[in-house]
């Protein structure tokens, strides 16, 4: 399983962009990066995912290094609702979608 | 939008008893997870099932838990014999996919306590 780094905490302003680093050097070449985050006393909820190119949905975006050792989740305008644990998780392709879980980081949002 | 859901949300037991987790996974989703949180630590996982058997299973994982789709809604998490240290939030999760490529829903957990 590929490792990842990931700041234990980072904080941010209501309103302001926000951009989650994660280091994943040992990535396969085939291996997805995902991003799940875990609100307060709730499950992991999917946030978005890419494999080289950069992505984007209704919650975030995905940049992708060219040399996919690292990516950043940037969230466009942090709101309070956003302040969760953020985990960035390289998926094996072919082992049935199980997810490893490191620590993540800590977003906190100021008002 | 259709979700995981799971019952009991706590349940609280005494040592060396049997649980039950139960969850019932978004009706068109092919494989199921469970996950373990112990407070204050991280997500782990514990099994995947996928057409009626166990596809993988971790360490964690060892004889006193089972799993079952006893009637193809249902999806159920037994630990035989409680021990303290299965006090941890277990969440169920289904995936539409089986590529790496499509998202996990995750149902709210069930917080198990053991005495």
């Amino acid at each position: 399983d590929a490792k990842t780094t990931q700041p234990n905490s980072m904080e941010s302003n209501e309103e302001e962009p926000v951009h989650l680093p994660c280091n994943h050097s040992t990535i396969s070449g085939t291996d997805y990066i995902h991003w799940y985050r875990q609100l307060p006393s709730q499950g992991p909820e999917y946030v978005i995912h890419g494999l080289t190119s950069n992505v984007n949905n209704r919650m975030a975006s995905l940049a992708i290094a060219e040399d996919r050792k690292s990516s950043t989740l940037i969230l466009h305008r942090a709101t309070l609702r956003d302040a969760a644990v953020y985990y960035c998780i390289p998926t094996i392709y072919n082992q049935g979608g199980k997810l490893i879980f490191g620590q993540g980081t800590e977003l906190s949002v100021k008002p | 939008e259709p979700e995981v859901t799971q019952t009991p949300s706590h349940q609280v037991t005494q040592m060396g008893q049997e649980v039950i987790l139960r969850c019932v996974p978004i009706s068109n989703h092919l494989y199921f997870y469970w996950y373990r949180q112990i407070l204050g630590q991280k997500v782990e996982f514990l099994v995947s099932f996928y057409n009626n058997e166990i596809s993988e299973k971790s360490e964690i994982f060892d004889d006193q838990f089972s799993v079952e789709r006893p009637d193809g809604s249902n999806f159920t998490l037994k630990i035989r014999s409680t021990k303290l240290e299965d006090s941890a939030m277990y969440f169920c999760a289904s995936l539409p996919e089986v590529q790496g490529t499509y998202e996990q829903y995750f149902g709210p957990g069930t917080r198990l306590t053991v005495t």
